[in-house]
């Protein structure tokens, strides 16, 4: 089946510094990959995604490539905020079928001024 | 246009009685998903409903949990005799169309059991 493996957390960064989150996934052909954050008390915000093979999503500074060669979905960000302290979630749906998500187990980020 | 209601915010049972959740998905939506998250775990898929249809339930424990959409209304899911290991935010999420590939989540409900 599908399963997403992201970075155990928690993580914590001084403001400014960079961020990688790193996630990697297990599918048949061609799934969609996400990256969605989880504030505190909140529900889950879409941050970003891609579609195929190569693509980069991005928004509000986070980046992230779909790499199929190396079935990874890592997440960037060149200079962090402590407005960026959430949890973030990779996820993927399948290529094919029904659109539920598969998600990982998450990464809390704290970012210290 | 309003996002994904979803009601009560916080539910607090007994155990043995019946949980009762709500979604009102976005305008135009017509796919709904319900998700369950543990404490300090991710989202786990439970089930995916049209109107009137049940898709998907493949997640759904066999006993005492239940899914509706109806053709008016909210969609509703409902645990029955309701036990500790029940407590979770219920997350529900819904999307204008099969391959639209993106869902769109409400707040959440997060039931505790005492």
């Amino acid at each position: 089946g599908n399963s997403v493996t992201q970075m155990e957390g928690p993580v914590t960064l001084s403001e400014e510094a960079f961020l990688t989150i790193n996630c990697t996934y297990t599918a048949t052909g061609y799934p969609s990959l996400f990256w969605y954050v989880q504030y505190p008390g909140e529900g889950l915000q879409l941050l970003l995604k891609a579609t195929k093979a190569d693509d980069k999503g991005s928004n509000k500074g986070f980046e992230a490539t779909y790499r199929k060669e190396t079935t990874s979905f890592h997440l960037e960000k060149g200079s962090v905020q402590v407005s960026d302290s959430a949890v973030y979630f990779c996820a993927l749906t399948p290529s094919f079928g029904n659109e539920k998500l598969t998600f990982g187990t998450g990464t809390r980020l704290t970012i210290i001024p | 246009n309003a996002g994904v209601m979803q009601n009560p915010r916080h539910l607090v049972r007994r155990r043995g009685q019946e949980a009762r959740l709500r979604c009102s998905p976005m305008k135009g939506h017509s796919h709904v998903y319900w998700y369950r998250q543990l404490p300090e775990e991710g989202l786990k898929f439970m089930v995916y409903l049209q109107k009137e249809n049940i898709i998907d339930e493949s997640g759904m424990p066999k006993e005492r949990f239940s899914a509706e959409f109806p053709k008016e209304g909210p969609s509703i899911l409902r645990i029955q005799q309701v036990v500790r290991g029940d407590s979770a935010a219920y997350f529900c999420a819904s999307s204008p169309s099969q391959g639209a590939r993106e869902q769109y989540f409400g707040p959440g409900t997060r039931l505790t059991v005492t």
